[in-house]
């Protein structure tokens, strides 16, 4: 099993739809976790931080489910400029002076008229 | 404005021709990293630093060197390229959290084409 996966999309969605990606981690170590947003050819940016309780921003959740250790981002109301590659980033520490972070491959979400 | 820089944004050379592609940052951040980017493989680590003078290896490091002689600065360089090492380089930027990072700044990226 890959440390992190995501379905690679696209998902192809009518503007207003509202839309679910997950990402997997495969180390149950693992302690912190993010989404970011790139569009094409351009630099990640972080979307939102994803909380053991999960947390909302506007139109957009995050939610953690560490029993089946996944990440969930849901965007509502979808608009056209949502249309990106959406990274999710898992951090993992080892104790000591040990750690990693992987970046997901990303799932790629058009939203169409 | 908080920014991490790169130069140069596009670059085309040919193998064997060292080049260096600077990364600078003006957030004081302890956490710095390059990233490389390509279609299917998603973004991979290519080396890291948590200090100055202090780098550690990523997921792919061979055939790049990286220094951390300043805070704000971390150039990456290639001493012989090749040209598997075409690519969409990032470099990004973070406060250090435990021994890694949380929120990552990124640079505008470099698009290298080795001949």
């Amino acid at each position: 099993r890959k440390e992190v996966e995501q379905d690679p999309g696209p998902f192809n969605v009518p503007e207003g739809a509202t839309v679910a990606f997950n990402c997997t981690y495969s180390n149950s170590a693992s302690q912190s976790f993010f989404w970011y947003r790139q569009d094409c050819r351009k630099e990640p940016k972080l979307l939102m931080s994803v909380y053991s309780s999960g947390n909302e921003d506007g139109r957009f959740t995050a939610q953690l489910n560490r029993a089946s250790q996944y990440i969930s981002l849901l965007i509502r109301d979808s608009k056209l400029s949502d249309s990106a590659t959406y990274l999710c980033v898992v951090i993992t520490y080892y104790g000591g002076s040990q750690g990693n972070l992987i970046f997901g491959k990303g799932t790629k979400l058009s939203v169409k008229p | 404005e908080a920014q991490v820089t790169q130069n140069p944004r596009y670059l085309i050379t040919v193998t064997g021709k060292k080049l260096t592609v600077t990364c600078s940052q003006n957030m004081n951040h302890e956490y710095m990293s390059w990233y490389r980017q390509d279609p299917g493989l998603g973004l991979r680590q290519i080396y890291y630093s948590m200090n100055v003078e202090v780098t550690d290896k990523g997921d792919v490091p061979e055939g790049y060197k990286v220094s951390r002689k300043e805070k704000r600065n971390f150039p990456l360089i290639l001493e012989s390229p090749s040209p598997n090492q075409t690519s969409l380089y990032f470099c990004a930027s973070g406060r250090r959290q435990g021994v890694v990072t949380d929120t990552q700044y990124f640079g505008p990226g470099t698009r290298l084409t080795v001949l």
